[in-house]
């Protein structure tokens, strides 16, 4: 089994501050089958970015994802008020087995 | 527009059974995987289950293994997922999520909560 660190575990910013926040995976994971979700309370997590660094469609370029083997990194450029949000990595595959990292809570300095 | 809408929580005493469903529509519901993750209150995602778009392959996580069965009917557009033995820390909201061939989980249902309580 993958396990996925997060860290920080929480990260304090002001609006308009770069956010850079790390995943890493106990062994080596594909960079095809890293994704990034975001979460706010009360929904369901948002896809931001899937194959470590393709932005889906809609999502604003001031997300970017970066990294390879077992170092991966989620980066926010100026955040908006709108960002501050929990942030979960994925790793997956063909298989229908995957795992997530415990996640990473912006909050707001 | 894409909708996945799950439904049967409900609170049940440990050890009880309870049979989840996942509504799929607005999408080819046959060509998609579909997995089960679940969060308990105030805690992060865990992956619990998946089946492959055409129910030939499954798999769960260690933590429900042999407690859980993950199934789908593709004319009916449905996904399921049947616990048994359930456990208070089986106590979460369960959520289905889709995912095309090998990729990323882009659709998610709203989830269900599911309490596991004395």
């Amino acid at each position: 089994e993958i396990v996925l660190t997060q860290s920080p575990g929480t990260l304090s910013l002001s609006p308009g501050a770069r956010a850079t926040l790390s995943c890493r995976a106990s062994q080596s994971v594909s960079s095809t089958y890293l994704a990034w979700y975001q979460q706010k309370p009360g929904q369901a997590p948002r896809l931001l970015i899937y194959g470590a660094f393709n932005r889906v469609t809609g999502i604003p370029d001031r997300f970017s994802g970066s990294g390879s083997g077992t170092d991966f990194t989620l980066t926010i450029s100026r955040l908006e008020p709108e960002d501050f949000a929990v942030y979960y990595c994925q790793q997956y595959g063909s298989s229908p087995r995957s795992s997530f990292g415990q996640g990473t809570k912006l909050e707001i300095k | 527009e894409v909708q996945l809408v799950e439904s049967g929580g409900g609170v049940v005493r440990p050890g009880g059974s309870l049979r989840l469903s996942c509504a799929a529509s607005g999408f080819n519901f046959d060509v998609y995987g579909m997995n089960w993750v679940r969060q308990a209150p105030g805690k992060g995602l865990e992956w619990i289950s998946g089946i492959t778009w055409n129910g030939v392959t499954t798999d769960y996580a260690d933590s429900v293994k042999g407690r859980f069965t993950v199934s789908r009917d593709n004319a009916k557009n449905s996904l399921y997922l049947h616990m048994n033995s359930l456990r208070a820390e089986d106590t979460a909201f369960y959520h289905c999520a889709s995912q095309y061939g090998a990729g990323s989980y882009d659709y998610w249902g709203q989830g269900t909560l599911v309490t596991v309580s004395s």
